[in-house]
Protein backbone atom coordinates (compact mmCIF):
# COMPACT_ATOMS: atom_id res chain seq x y z
CA UNK A 1 0.00 0.00 0.00
CA UNK A 2 0.95 3.52 -0.04
CA UNK A 3 3.40 5.06 2.56
CA UNK A 4 3.30 7.76 4.17
CA UNK A 5 3.63 11.10 1.66
CA UNK A 6 5.15 14.89 2.34
CA UNK A 7 4.73 17.91 0.22
CA UNK A 8 6.29 19.58 -1.54
CA UNK A 9 9.63 18.15 -1.27
CA UNK A 10 11.71 21.00 -1.38
CA UNK A 11 10.66 24.75 -0.50
CA UNK A 12 12.73 27.57 -0.50
CA UNK A 13 11.58 30.62 0.68
CA UNK A 14 13.06 33.99 2.21
CA UNK A 15 13.02 35.38 5.63
CA UNK A 16 9.83 36.26 7.51
CA UNK A 17 7.68 34.83 4.86
CA UNK A 18 5.41 31.64 6.10
CA UNK A 19 5.56 28.32 5.04
CA UNK A 20 3.19 25.15 5.05
CA UNK A 21 4.53 21.84 4.74
CA UNK A 22 1.85 18.90 4.03
CA UNK A 23 2.32 15.50 5.20
CA UNK A 24 -0.59 12.52 3.86
CA UNK A 25 -0.27 9.46 6.81
CA UNK A 26 -0.59 5.77 6.00
CA UNK A 27 -4.08 5.27 5.38
CA UNK A 28 -5.81 3.84 8.71
CA UNK A 29 -2.70 5.35 10.68
CA UNK A 30 -4.26 7.43 13.89
CA UNK A 31 -1.02 8.59 15.24
CA UNK A 32 1.07 11.13 13.45
CA UNK A 33 4.52 12.76 14.68
CA UNK A 34 6.39 15.62 12.82
CA UNK A 35 10.49 15.54 13.65
CA UNK A 36 13.02 18.11 12.09
CA UNK A 37 16.70 16.81 11.18
CA UNK A 38 19.22 19.65 10.97
CA UNK A 39 22.15 18.78 8.29
CA UNK A 40 24.55 16.31 10.01
CA UNK A 41 21.81 15.31 12.96
CA UNK A 42 19.55 13.23 14.03
CA UNK A 43 16.28 14.21 13.90
CA UNK A 44 14.20 15.69 16.37
CA UNK A 45 10.67 14.89 17.78
CA UNK A 46 7.99 18.61 17.31
CA UNK A 47 4.98 17.48 17.70
CA UNK A 48 2.93 13.64 18.10
CA UNK A 49 -1.06 13.91 17.13
CA UNK A 50 -3.61 11.21 18.09
CA UNK A 51 -6.50 11.21 16.00
CA UNK A 52 -7.38 14.78 15.47
CA UNK A 53 -5.60 16.81 18.65
CA UNK A 54 -1.91 17.22 19.62
CA UNK A 55 -1.38 15.05 22.46
CA UNK A 56 2.55 16.25 23.01
CA UNK A 57 3.56 19.58 21.30
CA UNK A 58 6.78 20.05 23.73
CA UNK A 59 9.23 19.54 20.65
CA UNK A 60 7.64 22.67 18.28
CA UNK A 61 10.86 25.28 19.29
CA UNK A 62 8.77 28.48 19.77
CA UNK A 63 5.20 29.77 18.75
CA UNK A 64 6.28 30.62 15.27
CA UNK A 65 5.46 26.91 14.79
CA UNK A 66 2.00 25.33 14.69
CA UNK A 67 0.67 22.49 13.07
CA UNK A 68 -3.17 20.49 12.76
CA UNK A 69 -4.28 17.72 11.86
CA UNK A 70 -8.13 18.46 11.78
CA UNK A 71 -10.03 15.36 10.31
CA UNK A 72 -7.46 12.97 12.10
CA UNK A 73 -5.85 11.90 8.43
CA UNK A 74 -3.63 15.12 6.57
CA UNK A 75 -1.50 17.18 9.07
CA UNK A 76 0.29 20.48 8.43
CA UNK A 77 3.46 21.73 9.87
CA UNK A 78 3.08 25.68 9.54
CA UNK A 79 6.14 27.87 10.27
CA UNK A 80 5.03 31.99 10.64
CA UNK A 81 7.94 34.59 10.26
CA UNK A 82 10.85 32.40 8.84
CA UNK A 83 14.21 32.62 9.96
CA UNK A 84 17.40 31.08 8.74
CA UNK A 85 17.68 29.09 11.20
CA UNK A 86 14.59 27.01 10.46
CA UNK A 87 16.37 25.93 7.52
CA UNK A 88 16.11 22.13 7.72
CA UNK A 89 14.15 18.49 6.51
CA UNK A 90 11.31 18.26 8.56
CA UNK A 91 10.52 14.36 8.51
CA UNK A 92 6.23 13.27 9.22
CA UNK A 93 6.04 9.68 10.59
CA UNK A 94 2.95 7.76 11.31
CA UNK A 95 2.06 4.48 13.48
CA UNK A 96 -1.08 1.95 13.74
CA UNK A 97 -2.17 3.53 17.02
CA UNK A 98 -0.53 4.55 20.49
CA UNK A 99 1.87 1.68 21.72
CA UNK A 100 2.13 0.14 17.91
CA UNK A 101 5.99 0.58 18.44
CA UNK A 102 6.90 1.47 14.33
CA UNK A 103 6.60 4.21 13.12
CA UNK A 104 6.64 4.59 9.52
CA UNK A 105 8.87 7.79 8.00
CA UNK A 106 7.55 9.87 4.71
CA UNK A 107 10.22 11.18 2.15
CA UNK A 108 10.94 14.94 4.27
CA UNK A 109 10.60 18.55 2.98
CA UNK A 110 13.49 19.81 2.67
CA UNK A 111 13.23 23.12 3.68
CA UNK A 112 15.53 26.48 2.83
CA UNK A 113 15.01 29.77 4.26
CA UNK A 114 16.82 32.72 2.26
CA UNK B 1 15.40 12.58 29.65
CA UNK B 2 16.70 10.25 27.55
CA UNK B 3 19.51 10.37 25.69
CA UNK B 4 21.14 8.27 22.67
CA UNK B 5 24.89 8.36 21.68
CA UNK B 6 26.51 7.04 18.59
CA UNK B 7 30.03 7.26 19.30
CA UNK B 8 30.57 6.74 15.24
CA UNK B 9 30.31 9.64 13.13
CA UNK B 10 31.74 7.35 10.15
CA UNK B 11 32.80 3.94 9.29
CA UNK B 12 33.70 2.42 6.23
CA UNK B 13 33.98 -1.62 5.25
CA UNK B 14 34.08 -3.44 2.11
CA UNK B 15 31.65 -5.52 0.41
CA UNK B 16 30.96 -8.59 1.78
CA UNK B 17 32.52 -7.67 5.01
CA UNK B 18 31.00 -7.44 8.40
CA UNK B 19 30.14 -4.29 10.61
CA UNK B 20 29.51 -3.04 13.79
CA UNK B 21 28.06 0.41 14.30
CA UNK B 22 27.99 1.16 18.34
CA UNK B 23 25.14 2.71 20.28
CA UNK B 24 24.72 3.51 23.61
CA UNK B 25 21.53 5.04 25.02
CA UNK B 26 20.19 6.84 28.81
CA UNK B 27 16.92 6.07 30.23
CA UNK B 28 15.37 5.30 34.05
CA UNK B 29 12.15 3.49 32.52
CA UNK B 30 12.51 -0.17 32.25
CA UNK B 31 9.88 -0.60 29.36
CA UNK B 32 11.03 0.70 25.82
CA UNK B 33 11.88 -0.09 22.27
CA UNK B 34 14.95 0.38 20.49
CA UNK B 35 15.37 0.66 17.07
CA UNK B 36 17.99 1.09 14.03
CA UNK B 37 16.74 3.27 11.18
CA UNK B 38 18.73 3.55 8.06
CA UNK B 39 18.34 6.91 5.62
CA UNK B 40 19.95 6.69 2.31
CA UNK B 41 20.72 10.12 0.09
CA UNK B 42 16.73 10.12 -0.53
CA UNK B 43 16.13 11.20 2.67
CA UNK B 44 13.44 8.43 3.64
CA UNK B 45 14.30 7.15 7.27
CA UNK B 46 13.92 3.07 6.52
CA UNK B 47 12.91 1.13 9.72
CA UNK B 48 16.12 -1.69 9.83
CA UNK B 49 15.45 -3.70 12.78
CA UNK B 50 14.05 -3.49 16.61
CA UNK B 51 14.06 -4.57 19.89
CA UNK B 52 11.49 -4.80 22.98
CA UNK B 53 13.78 -3.91 25.78
CA UNK B 54 11.58 -7.09 27.84
CA UNK B 55 13.07 -9.42 25.02
CA UNK B 56 16.10 -11.45 26.54
CA UNK B 57 16.87 -12.79 23.18
CA UNK B 58 18.47 -10.67 20.23
CA UNK B 59 16.18 -9.53 17.40
CA UNK B 60 17.83 -10.50 14.11
CA UNK B 61 16.35 -9.53 10.30
CA UNK B 62 18.13 -11.24 7.37
CA UNK B 63 22.07 -9.67 7.60
CA UNK B 64 20.86 -7.79 10.35
CA UNK B 65 21.59 -8.22 14.20
CA UNK B 66 21.87 -6.65 17.07
CA UNK B 67 23.57 -7.17 20.93
CA UNK B 68 21.42 -5.62 23.08
CA UNK B 69 22.64 -5.41 26.66
CA UNK B 70 20.12 -3.93 29.20
CA UNK B 71 22.18 -3.60 32.02
CA UNK B 72 24.94 -1.58 29.67
CA UNK B 73 22.38 -0.17 27.68
CA UNK B 74 24.48 -0.84 24.94
CA UNK B 75 22.58 -1.79 21.66
CA UNK B 76 24.72 -2.46 18.63
CA UNK B 77 24.27 -3.39 14.99
CA UNK B 78 25.92 -6.21 13.02
CA UNK B 79 25.55 -5.85 9.53
CA UNK B 80 26.62 -9.24 7.65
CA UNK B 81 28.01 -9.97 4.15
CA UNK B 82 27.43 -6.31 3.68
CA UNK B 83 26.16 -5.17 0.64
CA UNK B 84 27.00 -1.87 -1.57
CA UNK B 85 23.40 -1.17 -0.68
CA UNK B 86 23.74 -0.68 2.76
CA UNK B 87 25.56 2.23 2.35
CA UNK B 88 23.58 5.11 4.43
CA UNK B 89 23.24 7.08 7.31
CA UNK B 90 22.06 4.45 10.42
CA UNK B 91 20.50 5.78 13.79
CA UNK B 92 19.77 4.34 16.58
CA UNK B 93 16.54 5.18 18.19
CA UNK B 94 15.03 5.10 21.50
CA UNK B 95 11.32 5.08 22.54
CA UNK B 96 9.63 4.63 26.10
CA UNK B 97 6.78 2.07 26.57
CA UNK B 98 4.36 4.46 27.92
CA UNK B 99 3.87 7.69 27.80
CA UNK B 100 4.98 10.30 25.28
CA UNK B 101 5.44 8.13 21.86
CA UNK B 102 8.12 9.86 20.38
CA UNK B 103 11.35 8.35 19.19
CA UNK B 104 14.55 9.95 20.25
CA UNK B 105 17.48 9.50 17.57
CA UNK B 106 21.71 9.62 17.92
CA UNK B 107 23.79 11.05 16.11
CA UNK B 108 23.93 9.00 13.64
CA UNK B 109 26.88 6.54 12.48
CA UNK B 110 27.89 7.55 7.79
CA UNK B 111 28.40 3.85 6.77
CA UNK B 112 29.98 3.58 3.31
CA UNK B 113 29.84 0.12 1.80
CA UNK B 114 33.46 0.05 -1.27
CA UNK B 115 33.21 -2.23 -3.94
Amino acid sequence: GAGVSQTPSNKVTEKGKYVELRCDPISGHTALYWYRQSLGQGPEFLIYFQGTGAADDSGLPNDRFFAVRPEGSVSTLKIQRTERGDSAVYLCASSLSPGQETQYFGPGTRLLVL
Amino acid sequence: AQTVTQSQPEMSVQEAETVTLSCTYDTSENNYYLFWYKQPPSRQMILVIRQEAYKQQNATENRFSVNFQKAAKSFSLKISDSQLGDTAMYFCAFMNKGGAQKLVFGQGTRLTINP
